[in-house]
C-alpha cells in the first residue's frame, strides 16, 4: 500500500511568491496534518483537517491557509513567501478517534523541501 | 498548555552501549506521549507510543519508553546501540481534549561510534 506521498519534494521560490505544496493520505485515512520543520528543530503543528472541515491550527500567520479535498487529499497554501519559510513541510495522515481528535499515531509523507530566495 | 523538554540536543554512544535519550513533558491532564525517528532525508516515523495502561511501552527495533507520572518523563532506552539507530529522535505529546494537535519536542540527534 501506497504511504503519504507530498509534492514537489523540493522547490526554490523568491520572496513574495506564492507555493502550493500538496499532499495524498494513505488509504482509508480521513484527517491530514501540515508540519513546518526548520532545520535543526522539532515540527511545528500548522493545521489538522479532519472530513474537509479545519479541526486545528498553530501559531502560524494568515499567509499560511490549507484545505482538504473530497478525496482526503490536501493542499498547504503560503502567500508573500519570507526567507523565513525556508523549512521542510511535512504533510502526516492519520485515522482519528472520536470526533476527529488525534490520539497521535501520525503516519508522515517525506516533506516538500521549499527554499525562499 | 502542552509541552516537551528533550534533554541533550546531541548524544553520542558506542556500537553496542546503552542508548538513554531524556523527555520531560508538560501537561495539565493525562497525556498521550510517543517517540518518532526520523532518518536523513526522510520523513517521521512512530517508534512507540504511551496512552494508558501499562507505563512500560515497547516499540519496534529494541526501543522503549517508561511513563513516569511523578517524574513528567518518559525517556527512551534501547540496550544496545547499532549503527542503524543513528537518526534524530523526537519526543512528542497530545492530549486528547485539546485541539488536534500533537507536539513535538526539538529532538535529539544520535550519532553511533564504532
Amino acid at each position: 500500500d501506497a504511504g503519504v506521498t507530498q509534492s514537489p519534494t523540493h522547490l526554490i521560490k523568491t520572496r513574495g511568491q506564492h507555493v502550493t505544496l500538496r499532499c495524498s493520505p494513505i488509504s482509508g485515512h480521513k484527517s491530514v496534518s501540515w508540519y513546518q520543520q526548520v532545520l535543526g528543530q522539532g515540527p511545528q503543528f500548522i493545521f489538522q483537517y479532519y472530513e474537509k472541515e479545519e479541526r486545528g491550527r498553530g501559531n502560524f500567520p494568515d499567509r499560511f491557509s490549507a484545505r482538504q479535498f473530497p478525496n482526503y487529499s490536501s493542499e498547504l497554501n503560503v502567500n508573500a513567501l519570507l526567507l523565513g519559510d525556508s523549512a521542510l513541510y511535512l504533510c502526516a495522515s492519520s485515522q482519528p478517534g472520536l470526533a476527529g481528535m488525534n490520539t497521535g499515531e501520525l503516519f508522515f509523507g517525506e516533506g516538500s523541501r521549499l527554499t525562499v530566495l | 498548555a502542552q509541552s516537551v523538554t528533550q534533554l541533550g540536543s546531541h548524544v553520542s554512544v558506542s556500537e553496542g552501549a546503552l542508548v538513554l535519550l531524556r523527555c520531560n513533558y508538560s501537561s495539565s491532564v493525562p497525556p498521550y506521549l510517543f517517540w518518532y525517528v526520523q532518518y536523513p532525508n526522510q520523513g517521521l516515523q512512530l517508534l512507540l507510543k504511551y496512552t494508558t495502561g501499562a507505563t512500560l511501552v515497547k516499540g519496534i527495533n529494541g526501543f522503549e519508553a517508561e511513563f513516569k507520572k511523578s517524574e513528567t518523563s518518559f525517556h527512551l532506552t534501547k540496550p544496545s546501540a547499532h549503527m542503524s539507530d543513528a537518526a534524530e529522535y523526537f519526543c512528542a505529546v497530545s492530549v486528547w481534549s485539546s485541539a488536534s494537535k500533537i507536539i513535538f519536542g526539538s529532538g535529539t540527534r544520535l550519532s553511533i561510534r564504532p
